[in-house]
């Protein structure tokens, strides 16, 4: 069953920060996060493994509620390059099955 | 050291034709998945080859099949296409041990069936 991305669209000004939700009625053993820009092939965030709560990478890092069957992506200081769609995949087993949600369109504007 | 390659970069076939894609996954990875975005989705688990066999499969008919060779590049197979089976078609190579995890996409073939 496809995880649930939230919100759906959200623009923010530069330097603004933002949070992307995800979560998922199954129990989870990975989520992955990519961001994928208009006419491109998504592009690797991060993997959260069952076991680990939270990831950084440079001003994006993430969280992983295994209970509550959750993620969040959280962008710090936001640039205009970070603008794009932004995807959760979840995985629910050791082998790497994964399945997307629909996105969540950020735009961020000067 | 080149990431996950695919080729071609774009196609345009009939209704009714085959087509066969291909991806050369990054270097040191074992498992190739391939996936289906049609425009303003997110991706579509297809099936996942691992040691040149298919591990794992989404809900995509059998016209669609694969292959993974000894060197782990991948082929997908699409026979009698149809119009909905326009798309892009994503590449993912991976590799999984324990606590480490990597999944890297590549560039993507667009394929338009008229």
């Amino acid at each position: 069953q496809q995880p649930v991305q939230s919100p759906q669209a959200v623009i923010l000004r530069e330097g603004e920060d933002a949070v992307i939700n995800c979560s998922s009625s199954k129990a989870l053993y990975s989520v992955h996060w990519y961001r994928q820009k208009h006419g491109e092939a998504p592009v690797f965030l991060m993997i959260l493994l069952k076991g680990g709560e939270q990831k950084g990478h440079e001003k994006i890092s993430a969280s992983f509620n295994e209970k509550k069957q959750q993620s969040s992506l959280y962008l710090t200081a936001s640039q205009l390059s970070y603008s794009g769609t932004y995807f959760c995949g979840t995985g629910s087993g050791g082998y790497q099955k994964v399945t997307f949600g629909i996105g969540t369109k950020l735009q961020v504007i000067p | 050291d080149a990431g996950v390659t695919q080729s071609p970069t774009h196609l345009i076939k009939t209704r009714g034709q085959q087509v066969t894609l291909r991806c050369s996954p990054k270097s040191g990875h074992d498992t190739v998945s391939w996936y289906q975005q049609a425009l303003g989705q997110g991706p579509q688990f297809i099936f996942q080859y691992y040691e040149e066999e298919e591990r794992q499969r989404g809900n995509f008919p059998d016209r669609f099949s694969g292959h993974q060779f000894p060197n782990y590049s991948s082929e997908l197979n699409v026979n009698a296409l149809l119009l909905g089976d326009s798309a892009l078609y994503l590449c993912a190579s991976s590799f999984f041990s324990g606590e480490s995890y990597e999944q890297y996409f590549g560039p993507g073939t667009r394929l338009t069936v008229t």
